[in-house]
């Protein structure tokens, strides 16, 4: 079993859209976050999250809000989607926070 | 704000080892010093971590400098598989970590 899935692996979308992108770890970890990489290959924070604290990088539009049903989903939700968020996002979980990360293997999101 | 800086590409020959560096001037005294690497089309993958004494694995090794500013990845006998993106990281606040844009390893068979 894939430690960290996402879904969909591949999301093509018009401009003003909302999205979502589902994550889910079978690794029993208390953490999980969200990462967008850019064209440049630069990877960058957007949420860690556990069960009892959300901390969101300040740069991150509030258009982007992470839902999480329970401790192995950690969902992201998109509003009004921007050809600026094109890029792949990862989403990952450690345990403890702070320790080793598991990455899924990305959702790419190309906005029209 | 914790920020690595790292060169944006290195080249390798096959079977030959490969030092990668890294810059953390700002890494805190109590934070270790993560290294990642992704592979084409893939996610991250953890390669090794440390906060002061080198480390060993199967993957790599990581010497870390004495003032922990700095340290190098190194990798012993560079494969084609090697050829990857490598991150070194460092918490920022809070439970974030940074990546940056990393160093883009080419293995030339």
């Amino acid at each position: 079993d894939t430690a960290v899935s996402q879904t969909p692996k591949y999301l093509v979308t018009q401009m003003g859209n909302d999205k979502s992108i589902k994550c889910e770890q079978n690794l029993g970890h208390d953490t999980m976050y969200w990462y967008k990489q850019d064209s440049k290959k630069f990877l960058k924070i957007m949420f860690s999250y556990n069960n009892k604290e959300l901390i969101i990088n300040e740069t991150v539009p509030n258009r982007f809000s992470p839902k999480s049903p329970d401790k192995a989903h950690l969902n992201l939700h998109i509003n009004s989607l921007e050809l600026g968020d094109s890029a792949v996002y990862f989403c990952a979980s450690s345990q403890p926070t702070g320790g080793i990360q598991y990455f899924g293997a990305g959702t790419r999101l190309s906005v029209l | 704000d914790a920020k690595t800086t790292q060169p944006n590409s290195m080249e390798s020959n096959e079977e030959e080892p490969v030092h990668l560096p890294c810059n953390h001037s700002t890494i805190s005294g109590t934070d270790y010093i993560h290294w990642y690497r992704q592979l084409p089309s893939q996610g991250p993958e953890y390669v090794i971590h440390g906060l002061t004494s080198n480390v060993n694995n199967r993957m790599a090794s990581l010497a870390i400098a004495e003032d922990r500013k700095s340290s190098t990845l190194i990798l012993h006998r560079a494969t084609l598989r090697d050829a990857a993106v490598y991150y070194c990281t460092e918490r920022d606040t809070g439970n974030q970590f940074y990546f940056g844009t990393g160093t883009s390893l080419t293995v030339i068979p």
